[in-house]
């Protein structure tokens, strides 16, 4: 069955770095997300990407967050300059329609020091 | 304001038992409300939405749109159900997703 890929799986930073997270969307989907999960809370939306655009972003994603699909396959989010708070689990989701099954990737843990 | 709720962090039951894992969402439109999964070590997979009706796994959920409510039950719980699920309302048209804080069952032997 196709899987949604991410990757690193682990990774760990210092405060003010960039970090690029990579994702590897199911091959015919067109809409695609990034969701966080910081420890113990719950998983929030981050925004949606569709046709080579951002469709919704929410406030967590403010200028110091980018996304782009560069060579039609990997969907990546950029952290321009990591902060301590932005240590959580990034999933990606991508989905065939527009709400439908979003299928998730296993997650990226990253871990600002 | 959109937002799902699962008064619930844990729910531990016996094997054989009934389990109702509950969720609650307050959303202005009509909406669109599914229930995922995620076993130990696995990926977020989605267990069903109320559009498609269907009985996943012996579990169902009803949308009560009077009582804004989206409970999943399943009459016998099984071991292979401990997991942490989630309840998600789809918002707006972007699919965006909106989860609830997550219900962890644990079903004892």
């Amino acid at each position: 069955e196709p899987e949604v890929t991410q990757t690193p799986s682990h990774q760990v930073t210092q405060m003010g770095q960039e970090v690029i997270l990579r994702c590897v969307p199911i091959s015919n989907h067109l809409y695609f997300y990034w969701y966080r999960q910081i420890l113990g809370q719950k998983v929030e939306f981050l925004v949606s990407f569709y046709n080579n655009e951002i469709s919704e972003k929410s406030e967590i994603f403010d200028d110091q967050f980018s996304v782009e699909r560069p060579d039609g396959s990997n969907f990546t989010l950029k952290i321009r300059s990591t902060k301590l708070e932005d240590s959580a689990m990034y999933f990606c989701a991508t989905d065939r329609e527009v709400g439908t099954e979003a299928f998730f990737g296993q997650g990226t843990r990253l871990t600002v020091v | 304001a959109q937002r799902v709720t699962q008064p619930e962090k844990l729910l531990s039951v016996f094997k054989g038992a009934p389990v109702e894992l509950k969720c609650n969402y307050s959303y202005s439109g009509s909406p669109e409300l599914f229930w995922y999964v995620q076993y130990s070590r696995q990926r977020l997979q989605l267990l069903l939405r109320h559009i498609s009706r269907e009985s996943i796994k012996g579990f169902t959920a009803d949308l009560n749109k009077g009582e804004t409510s989206f409970h999943l039950k399943k009459p016998f719980a099984q071991e292979e159900d401990s997991a942490m699920y989630y309840c998600a309302l789809s918002s707006g048209n972007t699919g965006k997703l909106i989860f609830g804080q997550g219900t962890t069952l644990q079903v004892k032997p």
